[in-house]
């Protein structure tokens, strides 16, 4: 059973990069058949989708970060990762890493726990 | 980029109550759209896919229906541990987006 768990700092400065890591346990990164996404979720409101991967490098970002936010890919690990610049307050939220379906029609079937990331001097 | 918006973005219901939550999107997406239940301090959990496919495990209580641009997620008969906050999201197209949200609530 594949399982996601993010991890990274906590506490990022306003104006730094923050960086997460997503580890993908019980299954290979590499199958064609999925894509890797990040969402995160501001404390009192919904979830927004950051960006998501697909094993072949290709990209699609949220316009809203996109000229923020880099998602990458290391299959070596068995990880993807998140990197957004130039930080805010407003990029305080809970983040999560994410399987979906590559044709679009499955869903995000497996999520990890989520990591708090708070945006502070 | 596909807005989705979902009604209401709250409800109160008993245990045993027939929920039904809609969520309509911003253009056409055929079936294209996925429904999460979100417990605080859990991840969100995937409910039904390609609109009406129940996620392997998911009780019988939860059906999804609906294409193009209007959806439907029907709780038959709402059981305590269906007290959450639900999501819609679309899968047609970059961006990927969800619905503002739907949280049921104890009456």
């Amino acid at each position: 059973q594949v399982q996601l768990q993010e991890s990274g700092p906590g506490l990022v400065k306003p104006s730094q990069t923050l960086s997460l890591t997503c580890t993908v346990s019980g299954g290979s990164i590499s199958s064609g058949a999925y894509y890797w996404s990040w969402i995160r979720q501001p404390a009192g409101k919904g979830l927004e989708w950051i960006g998501r991967i697909y094993i072949s490098g290709y990209t699609n970002y949220n316009p809203f970060l996109k000229s923020r936010v880099t998602i990458s890919v290391d299959t070596s690990k068995n990880q993807f990762s998140l990197k957004l610049n130039s930080v805010t307050a407003a990029d305080t939220a809970v983040y999560y890493c994410t399987r979906g379906g590559s044709s679009g029609l499955e869903g995000m079937d497996v999520w990890g726990q989520g990591t708090t990331v708070t945006v502070s001097s | 980029d596909i807005q989705m918006t979902q009604s209401p973005s709250s409800l109160s219901a008993s245990v045993g109550d027939r929920v039904t939550i809609t969520c309509r999107a911003s253009q056409r997406i055929s079936n294209y759209l996925n429904w999460y239940q979100h417990k605080p301090g859990n991840a969100p959990n995937l409910l039904i896919y390609a609109a009406s496919s129940l996620q392997s495990g998911v009780p019988s209580r939860f059906s999804g229906s609906g294409s193009g641009t209007d959806f439907t997620l029907t709780i038959s008969s709402l059981q305590p541990e269906d007290f959450a906050t639900y999501y819609c999201q679309q899968s047609y197209g970059a961006p990927l987006s969800f619905g503002g949200g739907t949280k049921v609530e104890i009456k």
